[in-house]
């Protein structure tokens, strides 16, 4: 069935430094969505990409949608503090017969 | 706009017993979507409801069932509670549906005792 992978499962930062994280899908995905969640919260919605090589910039957040749609990446340029938390890419599978999240990467910011 | 709000936030079961989760999605969404959270297997689907109707559904038993009523609040039944079931339980609501964006509420973490 589809799976949508995750890398790296974990990631620990010095505050100051960049991370990225990978979302892989066996399938291609009409659109991809990322969302975060903080330490004992619920996901919140980051944002969401549909074109081909699509590029959106969120202050210090930059994601990708690869060209064959079946992957993307959220980088963070300076990690801070309030960036920790998991970060979830999700897309509709099964011609939008259910929605399927990716592994997440959990993300920790040493100050 | 109040956003998607779950009652309750915690639950305490023992095995074969069943629970009730109820979710008031946010004013004006017509889709509403629950999830199971663990540690181990992640954020899985479990059922969409539009218009008082099950849409979609993943790979969960029969044990898990839901309803949505005409004023688009679902709620989501599990029956004969397994120690498997302890988990976070989260809904989502978006205006149409799955595709979307989900907006994500506080979830109901249950422990199965």
């Amino acid at each position: 069935g589809q799976q949508v992978m995750q890398i790296p499962q974990y990631q620990h930062v010095q505050e100051g430094e960049d991370f990225t994280t990978y979302c892989n899908s066996s399938t291609t995905l009409s659109n991809i969505q990322w969302y975060k969640q903080r330490p004992g919260g619920h996901p919140v919605f980051l944002i969401q990409l549909v074109k081909s090589g699509e590029v959106k910039k969120q202050k210090r957040l930059t994601f990708q949608f690869g060209e064959a749609k079946k992957n993307s990446s959220l980088h963070i340029t300076a990690t801070q503090t309030t960036d920790v938390g998991t970060y979830f890419c999700a897309g509709p599978t099964g011609g939008y017969q259910k929605v399927t999240f990716g592994t997440g990467t959990k993300l920790q910011v040493i100050p | 706009k109040a956003g998607v709000t779950q009652t309750p936030r915690y639950l305490i079961k023992t095995r074969g017993q069943q629970v009730t989760l109820s979710c008031s999605p946010i004013s004006g969404h017509r889709s509403v979507s629950w999830y199971q959270q663990t540690p181990g297997q992640g954020l899985q689907f479990l059922f969409e409801y539009f218009s008082e109707t099950q849409r979609n559904k993943g790979n969960f038993p029969g044990r898990f069932s839901g309803r949505q009523f005409s004023n688009s609040r679902s709620e989501m039944n599990v029956s004969t509670l397994e120690l498997g079931d302890s988990a976070l339980y989260l809904c989502a609501s978006s205006l149409q549906g799955i595709g979307e964006t989900q907006y994500f509420g506080p979830g109901t973490r249950l422990l199965v005792l």
